[in-house]
């Protein structure tokens, strides 16, 4: 199956500091997804963007589906941002399995 | 537009026992995924379901199945309970076959004792 690796596996910030979070993925993708888990344990949606970029807010996301990353920037971090952040996605042959990679965790200090 | 539901949130069984997780999806989505998350595996595919027919199912073994009913509305059960089971379960829907984005309910945490 697809394999998808996120970096770095943990990151500290001070609030109001910038991040930038990897996705590597070793398929073509029909569909990559950026999710917030919550500390109840609910993903929330962040961007669905299998190509190209988006913004929201102080998030945005890039994929470069030809070179098989995307990235996820936090601008101005708030402590609400904590939480873990996964990256995943489905291909062609597999477009109903979302694989997801192991996370980045994130801690915004005051 | 409500997002998807799932009952019980938390839920505490003991070995041997088995467990009915309810799930409904958002208004409109005819399909619905499975997944389970655990510390040492991560996120996992359980099953999906599309129109009360199971599409596709994930590595888990037989004591996991599920089921769709005519509203869409998913149930998934876990038969003769193991420890191992202990997890977060997670439904997602999906406005299936348009669009491959997935979109998640708050879970329900099973603790097996």
């Amino acid at each position: 199956g697809i394999q998808v690796e996120q970096s770095p596996p943990d990151l500290i910030l001070q609030e109001g500091a910038n991040s930038t979070l990897r996705c590597n993925f070793s398929d073509s993708v029909n569909n990559l997804q950026w999710f917030h888990q919550n500390p109840w344990g609910q993903l929330i949606n962040l961007f669905y963007i299998p190509s190209g970029t988006k913004q929201n807010g102080r998030l945005s996301a890039t994929t470069v589906a030809t070179e098989r990353y995307s990235l996820l920037y936090i601008s101005s971090s708030q402590t609400t941002d904590s939480g873990v952040y996964f990256c995943a996605v489905t291909n062609l042959s597999n477009d109903y399995k979302l694989s997801f990679g192991a996370g980045t965790t994130v801690t915004v200090r005051a | 537009k409500a997002g998807v539901t799932q009952t019980p949130r938390y839920l505490i069984k003991t070995r041997g026992q088995q467990v009915t997780l309810s799930c409904s999806p958002i208004s409109g989505h005819r399909s619905v995924s499975w997944y389970q998350q655990t510390p040492g595996q991560g996120l996992q595919f359980l099953f999906e379901y599309f129109s009360e027919t199971q599409r596709n199912k994930g590595n888990f073994p037989g004591r996991f199945s599920g089921r769709q009913f005519s509203n869409s509305r998913s149930e998934m059960n876990v038969s003769t309970l193991e420890l191992g089971d202990s997890a977060l379960y997670l439904c997602a829907s999906r406005w299936y076959p348009s669009s491959y984005e997935q979109y998640f309910g708050p879970g329900t945490r099973l603790t097996v004792t």
